[in-house]
């Protein structure tokens, strides 16, 4: 079957540096999305990585190895805002999103 | 503001009753879909539509149906609702289906079956 797999909660403190990790297993890979999701909101778009390698965007950058089916999503500078839900999403082959449970990011002063 | 809008936000249901969640959106986006969200599990896509006029089962899609009589509007219906249909309901689109576009939500649909 098809599994996401990522730590369900972590706490990190502000001004400092979070890494989430994400593993996948899947039929196929067409991509592989972040999302970030505050308490009761919609879950709104981080990044996409199809290719091996670092993406970086600000504070956040996002990682990908397909080798070894992983990811991870590195938040930089933390601050309170960033206290979320980060959901990783795999795009099979079949253009299909597989979402993992979402890691619950809670950032303490 | 341009984006999705979903209706109503929140709502309390008794078992067997008929409920239709709307889910409007403005970008002229040709894909929508349905996802339900529950504790400790992913999203789980529920039908969707890459077109107007078509549309498709996902995951979860058994006590569910949708329509897509034009762009803007897809409702998802609950025919007959059930305690195990309890959950937040996530409207999405994008600007194509199957394809590694950015999915847009709505802020969802609180659903609570009795």
């Amino acid at each position: 079957g098809q599994n996401i797999d990522q730590p369900t909660e972590m706490t990190a403190t502000e001004g400092a540096i979070v890494q989430i990790n994400c593993t996948y297993q899947t039929s196929g890979f067409n991509g592989l999305f972040w999302y970030q999701q505050h308490a009761g909101e919609a879950p709104t778009f981080l990044s996409y990585n199809v290719l091996d390698g670092l993406e970086e965007k600000g504070r956040f950058s996002s990682f990908l190895s397909r080798s070894k089916g992983y990811s991870y999503l590195l938040l930089k500078e933390l601050q309170m805002k960033d206290s979320a839900s980060y959901l990783c999403a795999v795009m099979d082959s079949n253009y299909q999103l597989i979402w993992g449970a979402g890691t619950k990011l809670i950032i303490k002063p | 503001i341009a984006g999705i809008t979903q209706a109503p936000t929140s709502q309390i249901l008794a078992a067997g009753r008929r409920m239709t969640l709307r889910c409007t959106q403005d970008m002229r986006h040709n894909a929508m879909y349905w996802y339900r969200q529950d504790l400790g599990l992913g999203l789980r896509l529920i039908h969707y539509s890459n077109t107007a006029g078509t549309t498709g089962k996902g995951e979860v899609p058994d006590g569910y149906s949708v329509s897509r009589a034009n762009t803007d509007d897809f409702p998802l219906t609950l025919a007959s609702a059930v305690p195990s249909q309890t959950s937040v309901y996530f409207c999405a689109s994008s600007e194509q289906g199957f394809d590694t576009g950015e999915l847009f939500f709505g802020e969802g649909s609180r659903l609570t079956v009795l």
